[in-house]
């Protein structure tokens, strides 16, 4: 089975930094996916963690820590296009997705 | 370049009413193709996923079905649509990574 796990909503003041964290449990894994979704659309690929350690790319890093089952998305600078869900999503031979955490920048 | 297409955008239907939402790939060979679901204020459920030709996993009981014709189109279908059945409904290929199609505003009235 898969257990994903992270906050339902958070808040942050644009310019500011944000961590989403994920725990996950799962028989087996390739690797662990983050992707955002803005309301009514599709989700977009943000990163994805094969090995242990920080993933950065402009903006965004992602972290994991496969013997922990725990993975973060960190958000530099935010902006207000930022608004929108980020879901976690650990993979073996397809992806289950988390619930998503909802983000919400105020200005 | 890799693209995948799906139609229709929206959808009304009514209820008991067929229904068929066709995802194709572009620009690659033997994807595997997913269906997912996603009710309104609801996280992403995977309905069915393909790793080849008219291989099909279902992974949630329910009155849907897919099915994979050809190796880049993935085809979901249903008989007798239900109430329960509205939702946005989005097709990805992978890997590597999974690529999401723009998705069908399904509801069913």
């Amino acid at each position: 089975g898969q257990n994903i796990d992270q906050p339902t909503e958070m808040t942050a003041t644009e310019g500011a930094i944000v961590q989403i964290n994920c725990t996950y449990q799962t028989s087996g894994f390739n690797g662990l996916f983050w992707y955002q979704q803005h309301a009514g659309e599709a989700p977009t690929f943000l990163s994805y963690n094969v090995l242990d350690g920080l993933e950065e790319k402009g903006r965004f890093s992602s972290f994991l820590s496969r013997s922990k089952g725990y993975s973060y998305l960190l958000l530099k600078e935010l902006q207000m296009k930022d608004s929108a869900s980020y879901l976690c999503a650990p993979t073996r031979d397809k992806i289950i997705f988390g619930k998503g955490t909802r983000l919400h920048i105020l200005p | 370049s890799q693209t995948i297409h799906q139609w229709p955008a929206t959808l009304v239907q009514p209820v008991g009413s067929p229904l068929s939402l066709e995802c194709t790939v572009e620009g690659t060979s033997n994807p595997n193709l997913y269906w997912y679901r996603q009710a309104a204020g609801r996280g992403l459920q995977l309905l069915f996923y393909s790793v080849g030709i008219g291989q099909i996993s279902s992974e949630v009981p329910q009155n849907l079905s897919a099915s994979r014709p050809q190796d880049r189109q993935f085809i979901l279908s249903s008989k007798k649509l239900l109430l329960s059945d509205s939702g946005f409904y989005l097709c990805a290929w992978g890997p590597p990574g999974y690529t999401f199609g723009s998705g069908t505003r399904l509801t069913v009235v």
